[in-house]
């Protein structure tokens, strides 16, 4: 059963404007989620995380809206770039079942100029 | 300061064969994770291990499949008698601590059974 599920294979955004990657899960247990940035070939790239006690973290161009009522989040790019370009995944975890990550099946964000 | 290592990058065997996949994780991290992708899915965990210790292999196959951290030396996830169905990339991922520091990934092994 998939507990963390992007619904969206892939998304096509212009340069310069926001990208924005969504993500929901079931499992009500999960505190914290982090977002991950993959490459062609390389493994998952730590991007930017957040703690269930927090609906929002901001780092540099990226922000991440957690919606627990909804069981819901979201990845915001602003404003994208090329070099954005990748596969993102969203995770997450349970305190309590000691470091384990959930992922979804990944978005593929396409920039073009 | 090296990020987490993988080797080989690609790993092609034979049915009936074993593969072995080595991990070395990031200086100071003592917590090691695998992880399988098939292709288009996601990342899905297999163990997690410490130090001479398995602290969680809910998502390994039950048969055919183990792995070790030893007290020297890298991780080693092991697949005996390889079937074309795991066929993957396989990753690795480390950590400092357990359940609220953030995996960093290695490039990962992409095994091809033919």
């Amino acid at each position: 059963d998939q507990q963390v599920k992007q619904n969206s294979p892939s998304l096509s955004v212009q340069e310069g404007r926001i990208s924005i990657l969504n993500c929901d899960y079931t499992n009500s247990m999960f505190d914290y989620f982090l977002w991950y940035k993959k490459y062609p070939a390389e493994g998952p790239t730590f991007l930017i995380s957040i703690s269930s006690i927090k609906d929002k973290n901001e780092d540099g161009r990226f922000t991440v809206f957690l919606n627990k009522s909804a069981k819901h989040l979201s990845l915001h790019i602003v404003p994208s770039q090329p070099g954005d370009s990748a596969v993102y995944f969203c995770a997450a975890n349970r305190g309590s079942t000691l470091g384990r990550l959930y992922f979804g099946r990944g978005t593929q964000l396409t920039v073009w100029p | 300061n090296a990020g987490v290592m993988q080797n080989p990058r690609h790993l092609v065997r034979r049915r009936g064969q074993e593969a072995r996949l080595r991990c070395s994780p990031m200086k100071g991290h003592s917590h090691v994770y695998w992880y399988r992708q098939l292709p288009e899915e996601g990342l899905k965990f297999m163990v997690y291990l410490q130090k001479e210790n398995i602290i969680d292999e809910s998502g390994m196959p039950k048969e055919r499949f183990s792995a070790e951290f030893p007290k020297e030396g890298p991780s080693i996830l092991r697949i005996q008698q390889v079937v074309r169905g795991d066929s993957a990339a396989y990753f690795c991922a480390s950590s400092p601590r357990g359940s609220d520091y953030e995996q960093y990934f290695g490039p990962g092994t992409r095994l091809t059974v033919t």
